[in-house]
């Protein structure tokens, strides 16, 4: 079973309806992070969160909000969809420590008509 | 703050040749550096990193990559391209002030592998 886990895959969507993306992990990271891929920008960072009371904003958070629910679990929600929000959403969980490895979940790819 | 600066957004070799993928870093304190890889349609698995040990770091399938620290370099290379290579990679480097530690990624590059 994969270790990091995002529902749903794919996901198409209308301009100003809410979606919610959903990650989980059973590595037992206590460290989450979202980015977004677009081609030719990389991945750019929209909110991490070290454990459940902490979270912060990346460099990319307006448009988006997070809930960390459980050291598991991390969704990030899109409150009015717009379509340059169409991207590869990636999610990712870290053991502290700078110098660790984050670890990738598959990626969800929504598009926003 | 940190940056990375990836040259080249593709690059193509033929099988069996040398791969180099370029990256540039900067940062107001000691990094910490990655490559990661990312085969189409899925996510992005860890190739190597330099964690200010041996600055020569050998990595998953045959690859390996050097810290220089004058040229602010980890640039990464293969002896020989496998068909299997063909991915975008990403150079990254980890963000160690205050509290945090995030990865700042380039914009990546495309490998593509011919016979």
């Amino acid at each position: 079973d994969a270790d990091v886990t995002q529902t749903p895959r794919n996901r198409i969507t209308k301009t100003g309806k809410r979606i919610m993306l959903e990650c989980s992990q059973t590595k037992g990271h206590d460290r989450m992070y979202w980015y977004r891929q677009d081609p030719g920008l990389g991945l750019r960072l929209i909110y991490y969160s070290f454990d459940v009371k902490d979270i912060n904003k990346g460099e990319i958070s307006d448009g988006y909000s997070v809930s960390r629910q459980a050291q598991a679990k991390f969704s990030l929600s899109l409150e009015s969809a717009i379509p340059n929000q169409t991207a590869l959403y990636f999610c990712a969980t870290q053991l502290a420590g700078g110098y660790n490895e984050q670890f990738f979940g598959p990626g969800t790819r929504l598009t926003v008509l | 703050a940190q940056s990375v600066t990836q040259l080249g957004s593709h690059v193509s070799v033929s099988e069996g040749a040398l791969v180099l993928l370029r990256c540039n870093y900067s940062s107001s304190v000691p990094p910490y550096l990655f490559w990661y890889v990312q085969y189409p349609n899925q996510g992005l698995q860890l190739l190597l990193k330099y964690t200010s040990a041996a600055t020569l770091v050998k990595g998953i399938n045959g690859f390996e990559a050097e810290f220089k620290k004058s040229e602010t370099s980890f640039h990464l290379t293969k002896p020989s391209a496998h068909m299997s290579d063909a991915a975008e990679y990403f150079c990254a480097v980890s963000d160690m002030t205050g509290t945090a530690s995030k990865l700042t990624f380039g914009t990546g590059t495309r490998l593509q592998v011919t016979l």
